[in-house]
């Protein structure tokens, strides 16, 4: 089975522009989370989806937008990029959202914002 | 609510020494607890879990953790520590309800010297 997936694996951009991440999670997964990670900050949860809808939301400014399709892909946006948005995004899935079964995490999309 | 702890950034031992990486956690709930770890350029993989069934876990690659709820401890322990084993290793807490998002701890660097 093939694992969680993320497209682009690196990316960089500028201060001001816009950038989406996508990610496709394992076969048969109907619940996708973002996280951002730092050196700093260690891990943070962006948001949760599961059939299309944000189920959890973590603490980030609006900038940062998601959403999810019919197929469990999911994307993620951020517009306007600021310097600290420069980062390792992780995207994990799993087979249900509510429940503590195991999150699949995706290689991760690394964004440089110039 | 839920709050995860990682005592020590960075941890380092010599090959076949024991590895002991700390995790501290603070639950409202009975917690269900979680140590992933993260190779070089890679996500997070589950190490292993603790969901309320026996204190003692054992996980992937030799290693096992001791949940302690006295201690509010979820120590990660291998016996043998190998080179292959230098990584990024997480702690992670999962609050209850149905939207259950998991907490993640600052994470701790373990080097292996030969």
């Amino acid at each position: 089975k093939a694992g969680v997936t993320q497209t682009p694996r690196y990316l960089i951009k500028t201060r001001g522009q816009q950038v989406t991440l996508s990610c496709s999670p394992i076969s048969g997964h109907r619940s996708v989370s973002w996280y951002q990670q730092t050196p700093g900050q260690g891990l943070q949860f962006l948001f949760e989806y599961f059939s299309e809808t944000q189920r959890n939301k973590g603490n980030f400014p609006g900038r940062f937008s998601g959403r999810q399709f019919s197929n469990s892909r999911s994307e993620m946006n951020v517009s306007t990029l600021e310097l600290g948005d420069s980062a390792l995004y992780l995207c994990a899935s799993r087979v249900l959202a509510g429940t503590n079964n195991e999150q699949f995490f995706g290689p991760g999309t690394r964004l440089t914002v110039l | 609510a839920q709050s995860v702890t990682q005592l020590g950034s960075h941890v380092s031992v010599s090959e076949g020494a024991l590895v002991l990486l700390r995790c501290n956690y603070s639950s409202s709930v009975p917690p269900y607890l979680f140590w992933y770890v993260q190779y070089p350029n890679q996500g997070l993989q589950l190490l292993l879990k603790y969901t309320s069934a026996a204190t003692l876990v054992k996980g992937i690659n030799g290693f096992e953790a001791e949940f302690k709820k006295s201690e509010t401890s979820f120590h990660l322990t291998k016996p043998s520590a190998h080179m292959s084993d230098a990584a990024e290793y997480f702690c992670a807490v999962s609050a209850g309800g149905n939207n259950r998002k998991l907490i993640w701890g600052l994470g701790t660097s373990l080097a292996v010297n030969p």
